[in-house]
């Protein structure tokens, strides 16, 4: 079945050590999303690609950084986690970039930070 | 600027009881309007969409959604609901002035109880 992968499922790091999310997809989509939801919360757009056109939301961090090698593969490095950090980092994405275009999920990575 | 506002933060309910799940928006244009739902430790998988014709739209597990332009709204109902649909549900709305960028509500928990 084609799908949004993340890997790991969980990810525990120390505070200020760097960190990597993975993301594939085999769906074979032009834009790529990474989305942070905190418990109870909705999930906030940190970025997206459209192929390789990188778009930073203009409240996400300079903590948070994002490569996109590929088609298939997207990362998220937080360059010093904090506690505030912690979260679901959830990865999504759609064909194109019209309003109509469903965005489809990976099951997440939950992010610790001790 | 779009807004979403899910009037219910948790809504219990005994298996095999009516459910609504009650979504407004704002916006000073055309929307589309989406249900997300997130089982725990998942990633968001779409329920159902609203883009265009029939204001109603259902889903494949017995969920439907009726878009209500005058009272901008988008509430999901389930005539019978079972355990399995205990999770978190997110509405959300797209508009084609912010391409396929998703404005989220605060998310409802449905609690279903045997």
């Amino acid at each position: 079945d084609a799908m949004v992968i993340q890997n790991p499922r969980y990810q525990v790091t120390q505070f200020g050590k760097p960190v990597t999310l993975s993301c594939s997809q085999t769906l074979n989509h032009n834009v790529m999303y990474w989305y942070q939801q905190k418990s109870s919360q909705a999930p906030k757009l940190l970025f997206h690609y459209y192929d390789k056109d990188f778009n930073n939301e203009a409240d996400t961090p300079d903590n948070f950084q994002s490569r996109r090698p590929n088609t298939s593969f997207c990362f998220l490095d937080i360059r010093s986690p904090g506690l505030g950090d912690a979260a679901m980092y959830l990865c999504a994405t759609s064909r194109e970039d019209r309003a109509t275009d469903t965005q489809y999920f990976g099951p997440g990575t939950r992010l610790t930070v001790l | 600027a779009q807004s979403v506002t899910q009037l219910d933060s948790q809504v219990p309910v005994f298996e095999e009881a009516p459910v609504e799940l009650r979504c407004n928006y704002s916006s000073s244009v055309s929307v589309y309007l989406f249900w997300y739902v997130q089982y725990p430790n998942q990633g968001l998988q779409l329920l159902l969409k609203y883009l265009s014709g029939s204001t109603l739209v259902e889903s494949i597990n017995g969920f439907e959604a009726e878009f209500n332009k005058s009272q901008t709204s988008f509430h999901l109902r389930k005539p019978s609901v079972h355990i399995s649909d205990t999770a978190e549900y997110f509405c959300a709305v797209s508009d084609n002035n912010a391409g396929n960028m998703l404005t989220f509500g605060g998310g409802t928990r449905l609690m279903v109880k045997p």
